[in-house]
């Protein structure tokens, strides 16, 4: 069974441009998290969705987006990118059907996000 | 307001013995845990997880203990082999959190198994 895939592995960009990272969950789960990953301040978390709803938001300022397709997949956006955002950027599914569902996220390896 | 800590940032052991790593909270909503290993370049992998109506769980050389008294978790691998160097994250969740998208990770502790 393929686990989450991330892409790119890697990206540069420069400040004031705007990033797409995608991420492609496990076959069958349905809830896709994005988490943000930085030396100062650990494993961050920014959104969750599910059904192509946004279920869950932390505390990232609205530059940072995302949205899901009908096939699960989801992709996060950043724009108006500032030096501080770069981080490693995670993307996590679990099966996540009901609120009792304490189904563990597995997570991919990430995007690694550089802003000069 | 760090709400999962991790207080040792590393954790040395010798292979064949025990590694014990910890981690407390502050938030008595928390009601699920779970521990994940990390390599560098790779993603955190799920290791084992802790509702809180138990004290314990078992995986195979994987022991998490849960003390809700306390507000304090721990992860037990016995025995250590060089393979379980890597850094270690106690995550936990809330049901005012709705569903299993959003945790809130420790800072993890880096631990090394020497040969």
């Amino acid at each position: 069974k393929a686990g989450v895939t991330q892409t790119p592995r890697y990206l540069i960009k420069t400040r004031g441009q705007q990033v797409t990272l995608s991420c492609s969950p496990i076959s069958g789960h349905r809830s896709v998290s994005w988490y943000q990953q930085t030396p100062g301040q650990g494993l961050q978390f920014l959104f969750e969705y599910f059904s192509e709803t946004q279920r869950n938001k932390g505390n990232f300022p609205g530059r940072f987006s995302g949205r899901q397709f009908s096939n699960s997949r989801s992709e996060m956006n950043v724009s108006t990118l500032e030096l501080g955002d770069s981080a490693l950027y995670l993307c996590a599914s679990s099966w996540g059907a009901t609120p009792e569902d304490n189904s563990p996220l597995h997570f991919g390896n990430g995007t690694r996000l550089t802003v000069t | 307001d760090q709400q999962v800590k991790q207080n040792s940032p590393s954790l040395s052991v010798q292979e064949g013995r025990i590694s014990i790593l910890n981690c407390d909270y502050t938030n008595s909503m928390f009601d699920y845990f779970l521990w994940y290993k990390k390599y560098p370049a790779e993603g955190p992998t799920f290791l084992i997880s802790i509702s809180s109506i138990k004290d314990k769980n078992e995986d195979g050389r994987f022991t998490v203990f849960l003390n809700k008294s306390a507000k304090h978790l721990s992860l037990h691998i016995v025995p250590s082999q060089p393979g379980d160097s890597a850094v270690y994250f106690c995550a936990a969740s809330a049901p005012i959190y709705n569903q299993g998208g959003k945790l809130i990770f420790g800072q993890g502790t880096e631990l090394s198994v020497k040969p």
